[in-house]
């Protein structure tokens, strides 16, 4: 399958600082991406899709103005929690759809980076 | 409303044969996917299918009926390295993944 990296794959923050967590698309061109959080046990939650040179379409209850998302090219997309407090601990993961044209597995298939896990103290 | 069902817990012996089902009910259907997702990690591509029938890629196989809105996953020759969490997934009409609460596989010795 294809290869999709996330960084960094921890971050302790203070209360209040803002936290960028990077996903990148490493051998194929990802016009989407998927920001999803997952708390212990827990199914994946979707956050936001991620469009890139557009805005990301967020989730209800999902607050735009905390999770800032750009997708400045076709192989990055960055999520920023701004003022971080210690219920946005989490662990954060991102996907990136692969339309298949490279072959390299089926068609309109989502390949998810390893996760970041965020905890604000 | 879209819903996936899968059960949230399964116990198999090393070894052996599972079978993890999962049932959807999406509004419109492009394809349905599973995902293995160990403990603290993020979940890894297993398997697609968007017509009926059996898929087999080594010791896993994915089967599906779009008419009975039924897939399974079928583990053979378990490995204590399989005890992991199952995702079920579901694209719907407007190629948004829908997803289900995972079933958590233990494999005993």
């Amino acid at each position: 399958g294809a290869v999709v990296s996330q960084h960094p794959s921890r971050v302790i923050c203070k209360s209040g600082t803002s936290v960028k967590i990077e996903c990148r698309s490493l051998d194929f061109q990802a016009t989407t991406m998927f920001w999803y959080r997952q708390f212990p046990k827990k199914s994946l939650m979707l956050m936001a899709t991620s469009n890139e040179g557009s805005k990301a379409t967020y989730e209800q209850g999902v607050e735009k103005d905390k999770f800032l998302i750009n997708h400045a090219s076709l192989t990055l997309s960055t999520l920023t929690v701004t003022s971080a407090h210690p219920e946005d601990s989490s662990f954060y993961i991102c996907s990136a759809r692969d339309w298949g044209t490279s072959g390299r597995g089926p068609t309109d298939t989502q390949y998810f980076g390893p996760g970041t896990r965020l905890t604000v103290l | 409303g879209q819903n996936i069902d899968q059960p949230t817990e399964m116990t198999a012996t090393e070894g052996a044969i599972v079978q993890i089902n999962c049932t959807y009910q999406t509004s419109g259907f492009n394809g349905l996917f599973w995902y293995q997702q160990h403990a603290g990690e993020a979940p890894t591509f297993l398997s697609y299918n968007v017509l009926d029938g059996l898929e087999e890629k080594g010791r896993f196989s994915s089967f599906l009926s779009r008419s009975k809105g039924y897939s399974y996953l079928l583990l053979k020759e378990l490995q204590m390295k399989d005890s992991a969490s199952y995702l079920c997934a579901v694209m719907d009409s407007n190629y948004q993944l829908i997803w289900g609460a995972g079933t958590k596989l233990i494999i005993k010795p």
